[in-house]
């Protein structure tokens, strides 16, 4: 089992509409979570950490199940710009961050 | 402030020669990691450093690879002998002296390395 899981998409959706990524992870001594969003060719950044009470920023939902191993992203108000590839990240029992291989949106007008 | 800064950003060797990437923290960050991401892959960890240890090297191939953090100057990767396998993205990130490992890491722009 890989360590973090992700649906590698593509996910193609129209402006407007909202869409959810999902992420397993195998490591239950993991600390900590992150999505990062990655576009072509260009260096990872932090979209939000994810907290176990979930969390929202904006158009941006998170969320993590620790007993299922469990961590989404809820995207609502899909815009042009939010396409990208969505990383989803877990900080393993060292000090290492942990990456999925993506997620890519692809939202169109 | 500026964020991490990694250069060269673009690097073309030939097979056999010898390949250095550079990587200065953001201000303020004592800690550094080093990142290979291989086309159509996601990011792997190679190595972490503070100033002048190694602490973890645990994703680091065991020959032909090395990393330093130096007292003065920036973080260097560096690989002997690249191989076209070599090809691939390598991302340099950095965190406060807070709580490694835990706090946020932020990324500079990458050195893409192509061996011909």
């Amino acid at each position: 089992r890989k360590e973090v899981e992700q649906d590698p998409g593509p996910f193609n959706v129209p402006e407007g509409a909202t869409v959810a990524f999902n992420c397993t992870y195998s490591n239950s001594a993991s600390q900590s979570f992150f999505w990062y969003r990655q576009d072509c060719r260009k260096e990872p950044k932090l979209l939000m950490s994810v907290y176990s009470s979930g969390n929202e920023d904006g158009r941006f939902t998170a969320q993590l199940n620790r007993a299922s191993q469990y961590i989404s992203l809820l995207i609502r108000d899909s815009k042009l710009s939010d396409s990208a590839t969505y990383l989803c990240v877990v900080n393993g029992a060292g000090t290492a961050l942990i990456f999925g291989k993506g997620t890519t949106l692809s939202v169109s007008s | 402030n500026a964020g991490v800064m990694q250069n060269p950003r673009h690097l073309v060797r030939r097979r056999g020669q010898e390949a250095r990437l550079r990587c200065s923290p953001m201000k303020g960050h004592s800690h550094v990691y080093w990142y290979r991401q291989l086309p159509e892959e996601g990011l792997k960890f190679m190595v972490y450093l503070q100033k002048e240890n190694i602490i973890d090297e645990s994703g680091m191939p065991k020959e032909r690879f090395s990393a330093e953090f130096p007292k003065e100057g920036p973080s260097i990767l560096r690989i002997q002998q690249v191989v076209r396998g070599d090809s691939a993205a390598y991302f340099c990130a950095s965190s406060p002296a807070r709580l490694a490992g835990v706090d946020t890491q932020y990324f500079g722009p990458g050195t893409r390395l192509t061996v011909l």
